[in-house]
């Protein structure tokens, strides 16, 4: 079993819609969590960040934390085609551990 | 402007013919590290570093080797490339636990 599980997706939405991603984990030890954003044939860039369970926001973008059920969520809000990406959820004790990463298409 | 600088950004080569794809970051991050990303399996650890002379295999370390002589360098050495590492390839830092920067990655092929 993998240390992190991701939504394998693709997932296609219309411009505007609601975006929900979601990985899981095994490893109690994680601390850090990250969502990062890959657009076509780039490096990850670093979306948001978190180390405590709830929820945190940046503008359209909210992450949520569930260390007791070990589960992690991004909610893209009002999605643009600009979004469209591979997201990778990322988990951390002192190593970094990556999700397969989830495509999305935001269609104008 | 802080960066992670890859080269080459492309690579075509045969099999057994060694090389080395390098890695420079100019933003004092002691934790480097290299990651191979392959269609379906998302990013995979193969190599990481926590500082100078530090070095320790990631999870896809077979076939590979690392050095780390100075804090801004870290370069990816295959001494015999085979088919089966043609993969992109990407070098980040950071600090320990906190995020990474990533760079542009490297598209290797090996014929």
């Amino acid at each position: 079993q993998k240390e992190v599980e991701q939504d394998p997706g693709p997932l296609s939405v219309p411009e505007g819609a609601i975006v929900s991603l979601n990985c899981t984990y095994s490893n109690s030890a994680f601390q850090y969590f990250m969502w990062y954003r890959q657009y076509s044939r780039k490096g990850p860039e670093l979306l948001m960040y978190t180390y405590s369970s709830g929820n945190k926001e940046d503008g359209r973008f909210t992450a949520q934390v569930d260390k007791s059920s070990k589960y992690i969520s991004l909610f893209i809000r009002d999605s643009q085609p600009s979004d469209s990406a591979t997201y990778l959820c990322a988990m951390s004790d002192y190593k970094l551990s990556f999700g397969a990463g989830t495509t999305v298409t935001v269609r104008a | 402007e802080a960066q992670v600088t890859q080269n080459p950004r492309y690579l075509i080569t045969v099999t057994g013919k060694k090389l080395t794809v390098t890695c420079s970051q100019n933003m004092n991050h002691e934790y480097m590290s290299w990651y191979r990303q392959d269609p379906g399996l998302g990013l995979r650890q193969i190599y990481y570093s926590m500082n100078v002379e530090v070095t320790d295999k990631g999870d896809v370390p077979e076939g590979y080797k690392v050095s780390r002589k100075e804090k801004r360098n870290f370069p990816l050495i295959l001494e015999s490339p085979s088919p089966n590492q043609t993969s992109l390839y990407f070098c980040a830092s950071g600090q320990v636990g906190e995020k990474l920067f990533f760079g542009s990655g490297t598209q290797l092929s090996v014929l």
